[in-house]
């Protein structure tokens, strides 16, 4: 099946600093990829939708300029938390599909990433 | 706007119980339902799904019926593993866009 992979897995910063996180689709060109914010005991929130080679789109109250988001090649996109503070602290989650599987609805999951904000 | 409600967890089982975790939906149109599964450690990944009324997913012994009258997706399994532990999630999908419920976590004992 299609691979989806989230680097790193886990990630400790101190407060103003920024954060990258990578999420490579491994076995497949993937068109288009989301990238989820997920609380405890909540589900995920879509916080934006990225096509390659094009603008994210961002969910209503999500900042852009905090949360960067580049969708350079079919099998990468990154997400960078931009002066990180305490309630950034959070697991995030991509998702990438395919032009055949996105009509489908049918997304492929990276593992996550808990980032923790000191 | 479109959501998924399913049922709080944990749920705590036995080997070889019973299993149903209630999902239902609002959309506005005529959405796919997605059954997503997350082990520990894990990503998500998905279990089962169906994209019209009446169709049944099924994958891995688990279940699911799209009930349109009742907007419902209940997830069954007739005998539950311990290797079934993991946390699921509901899901819908309405022109591309997947909606999740909050996941229900599953916890079976030997």
């Amino acid at each position: 099946g299609a691979v989806v992979s989230q680097h790193p897995s886990w990630v400790i910063c101190k407060s103003g600093t920024s954060v990258k996180i990578e999420c490579r689709s491994l076995d497949f060109q993937a068109t288009t990829m989301f990238w989820y914010r997920q609380f405890p005991k909540q589900s995920l929130m879509l916080m934006a939708t990225s096509n390659e080679g094009s603008k994210a789109t961002y969910e209503q109250g999500v900042e852009k300029d905090k949360f960067l988001i580049n969708h350079a090649s079919l099998t990468l996109s990154t997400l960078t938390v931009t002066s990180a503070h305490p309630e950034d602290s959070s697991f995030y989650i991509c998702s990438a599909a395919t032009l055949g599987t996105l009509g489908a609805g049918e997304l492929f999951f990276g593992e996550g990433s808990r980032l923790t904000v000191l | 706007g479109d959501s998924v409600t399913q049922m709080e967890g944990p749920v705590t089982l036995s080997e070889e119980a019973f299993l149903t975790i209630n999902c239902t939906y609002t959309a506005t149109g005529y959405p796919s339902l997605f059954w997503y599964v997350q082990y520990p450690g894990e990503g998500l990944q998905l279990l089962l799904k169906a994209t019209k009324a009446d169709d049944k997913g099924s994958n891995k012994g688990f279940e699911a019926t799209y009930r349109k009258e009742t907007t419902s997706f209940h997830l069954e399994k007739g005998s539950v593993q311990v290797s079934d532990s993991a946390v699921y999630f509901c899901a819908l999908s309405d022109l591309g866009t997947l909606t999740f419920g909050k996941g229900t976590m599953l916890l079976v004992s030997p």
